[in-house]
């Protein structure tokens, strides 16, 4: 049974880097993409980006100046960074298994997410 | 980006009910468009995958349908485990959009 467990600060001044780590439980860890959505009252679902085994990213191009989001595949974990946080990033963010769409001649895929993990409320105050 | 618009916003039906959700792309997303069930407290639930797949372990009275950029979410029969809020995402391309969401009371 697939777990993904998350943590990290959830109180942020303005200006200061967000950071946040999902462990994964169960199942394959190095056949999958990894990704990061977040969620708040006045944009809804928002999916920050994703990450796949080999390291290679995608960021969602509205963040993509900020984000950073690295794997370490010896732990099973995946992390998220973002930086200048201001009270638009306010949000519950969620780690999920998934997100990967590949579009190539003879190697097409698209997954969507299969696993969340419980979200974390992360709040950017002065 | 591809703009997902879910109707209706809220929605109020009785246990037994038949419910339908629908969701809209901006633009063609062929049948890559996501149904998800999310519940306060609770880890986010895949329920539809290609359109019209049942994830694994969810119940029969869900199905999804459509192509292109006119898609739906049935319930045939609404149980009282069914309140939640419901989710549209498409995953043709980057970046992955959601529908603003349907919360579903039960009267």
């Amino acid at each position: 049974q697939v777990q993904l467990q998350q943590w990290g600060a959830g109180l942020l001044k303005p200006s200061e880097t967000l950071s946040l780590t999902c462990a994964v439980y169960g199942g394959s860890f190095s056949n999958y993409y990894w990704s990061w959505i977040r969620q708040s009252p006045g944009k809804g679902l928002e999916w920050v980006g994703g990450v796949s085994h080999s390291g290679s990213t995608n960021y969602n191009p509205s963040l993509k100046s900020r984000v950073t989001i690295s794997i370490n595949t010896s732990k099973n974990q995946f992390s998220l960074k973002l930086n200048s946080v201001t009270a638009a990033d306010t949000a519950v963010y969620y780690c999920a298994r998934g997100g990967d769409i590949v579009v190539e001649v003879g190697a097409t895929l698209h997954r969507p997410f299969d696993h969340w993990g419980q979200g974390t409320l992360v709040t950017a105050s002065s | 980006d591809i703009q997902m618009t879910q109707s209706p916003s809220t929605l109020s039906a009785s246990v037994g009910d038949r419910v339908t959700i629908t969701c809209r792309a901006s633009q063609t997303i062929s049948s890559y468009l996501a149904w998800y069930q999310q519940k306060p407290g609770k880890a986010t639930k895949l329920l539809i995958y290609r359109a019209s797949s049942l994830d694994t372990g969810v119940p029969s009275r869900f199905s999804g349908s459509g192509s292109g950029t006119e898609f739906t979410l049935t319930i045939s029969s609404l149980q009282p485990d069914d309140l939640a809020t419901y989710y549209c995402q498409q995953y043709y391309n980057y970046p992955i959009t959601f529908g603003q969401g349907t919360r579903l009371e039960i009267k």
